[in-house]
């Protein structure tokens, strides 16, 4: 089972405007979130994280929001570049626990 | 610093063969962990090596094994191979076990099973 889900496989934004990448997961005891992206070819790169005793972590254009009551977990890219075209991970852990990662979000940012 | 380096990138191997990965961890890093990366099932934790200790392990059969030599390369091994077992396997080296965010991940090995 899927303790960690990106539902949407893949997201088509225009350059300069938001992209919103989504995550949900299931057990409430996660108390670390990130976010990871990968180009082809390339192993993923680390990119944002959040702490579950935050809610907004903020780093340039990338801001990662979590909502603990609802267990969800997105990441905002404001504004998009046709560079951030990419796949993004979401990925989890509790405590010093392996990671836990989503299927993953294909962006595609168009001019 | 040279980053995390995988060998080989491309295996192409037959059901029933068995096969070696190897990962090279970024110099002064002590902990391995190994993932296998599918369509549709994203990253999936195989196992993680400190010290050349096994120190976590993900959901996976036996088949699949794994150690840490005392230069912290690493190496993992897959026996009698499956079609599912098509993948690409990616590596990723941190300087202590725990470290999740500073973990730095190689290129990947992708393998295909005929």
């Amino acid at each position: 089972d899927q303790q960690v889900k990106q539902n949407s496989p893949s997201l088509s934004v225009q350059e300069g405007r938001i992209s919103i990448l989504n995550c949900d997961y299931t057990n409430s005891m996660f108390d670390y979130f990130l976010w990871y992206k990968k180009y082809p070819a390339e192993g993923p790169t680390f990119l944002i994280s959040i702490s579950s005793i935050k809610d907004k972590n903020e780093d340039g254009r990338f801001t990662v929001f979590l909502n603990k009551s609802a267990k969800h977990l997105s990441l905002h890219i404001v504004p998009s570049q046709p560079g951030d075209s990419a796949v993004y991970f979401c990925a989890t852990r509790h405590n010093t626990d392996k990671l836990i990662f989503g299927t993953g979000t294909r962006l595609q940012v168009f001019p | 610093k040279a980053g995390v380096t995988q060998t080989p990138r491309y295996l192409i191997k037959t059901r029933g063969q068995q096969v070696t990965l190897s990962c090279s961890p970024i110099s002064g890093h002590r902990s391995v962990s190994w993932y296998q990366q599918t369509p549709g099932q994203g990253l999936q934790f195989l196992f993680e090596y400190f010290s050349e200790t096994q120190r976590n392990k993900g959901n996976f059969p036996g088949r699949f094994s794994g150690r840490q030599f005392s230069n912290s390369r690493s190496e993992m091994n897959v026996s009698t191979l499956e079609l599912g077992d098509s993948a690409l396997y990616l590596c990723a080296s941190s300087e202590t076990s725990g470290s999740i965010d500073e973990q730095f991940f190689g290129p990947g090995t992708r393998l295909t099973v005929l």
